[in-house]
């Protein structure tokens, strides 16, 4: 299958190791934040959410961080896994009036043996 | 499988040709975007609906762009007069947004124009 994102930027982490991911986003208006990820030849699978008025959300091995102080996002894998090599994508959305949401350029993470 | 389909999954055509994908989402999802991919990059967002209005477009998109859910169910992306910097991965998803702003994504149909 073709691979998505051949010159991203590349995290490579031990198996079992936690991993984190970060995202600088643009637009200090925007109120809601969505990570990605998206396995070659696939389309981005949704992991995990957070509002603008949360600064950390937790899932099943997955946390998000936010800080809106300086933009920036991050996923955190906890016991990274060999089915979590993926491309990874953070998504904002702006605050209302718009229902456009836009992607970051993606990090690949590559779960070493 | 319930998820949301694309068709085709893959497009070849010569420039200057049109060309018309389809998505059907995930039953009774209201919204329904349209994304554009290339290598390297992540989704661009082109057009947004709701039932079968569409309330939002990018400024990305041109003139030879259309897209359409005439019914509320499925949704047709069309692009006319074809340019070789067309070529990508037009992606569809959905959500219901009465209960989450989750956006389902369909596998994409890979387009290539020569």
């Amino acid at each position: 299958g073709e691979s998505v994102g051949l010159h991203l930027p590349t995290l490579s982490v031990q198996e079992g190791d936690n991993s984190i991911i970060n995202c600088a986003y643009s637009n200090s208006a925007s109120d809601y934040f969505i990570w990605y990820k998206q396995e070659s030849g696939k389309g981005p699978q949704f992991i995990i959410d957070i509002r603008s008025n949360m600064d950390k959300r937790q899932g099943q091995r997955v946390t998000v961080l936010l800080n809106k102080t300086v933009k920036h996002l991050s996923l955190q894998i906890a016991a990274t896994q060999p089915g979590d090599s993926a491309v990874y994508f953070c998504a904002e959305k702006g605050a209302s009036g718009t229902y456009k949401y836009i992607f970051g350029t993606g990090t690949r993470l590559k779960v070493l043996a | 499988d319930t998820g949301v389909s694309q068709d085709p999954r893959h497009k070849i055509t010569k420039r200057g040709q049109n060309v018309t994908f389809r998505c059907d989402p995930i039953s009774e999802h209201n919204r329904l975007y349209w994304y554009r991919q290339t290598l390297g990059q992540g989704p661009e967002f082109l057009t947004y609906f709701q039932n079968e209005a569409q309330l939002e477009k990018s400024r990305l998109l041109s003139d030879r762009f259309s897209a359409e859910r005439p019914k509320g169910s499925f949704s047709t992306l069309e692009i006319q007069r074809t340019e070789q910097g067309d070529s990508a991965m037009y992606l569809c998803a959905s959500s219901l947004s009465a209960t989450s702003n989750e956006q389902f994504f369909g596998p994409g149909t890979r387009l290539t124009v020569l």
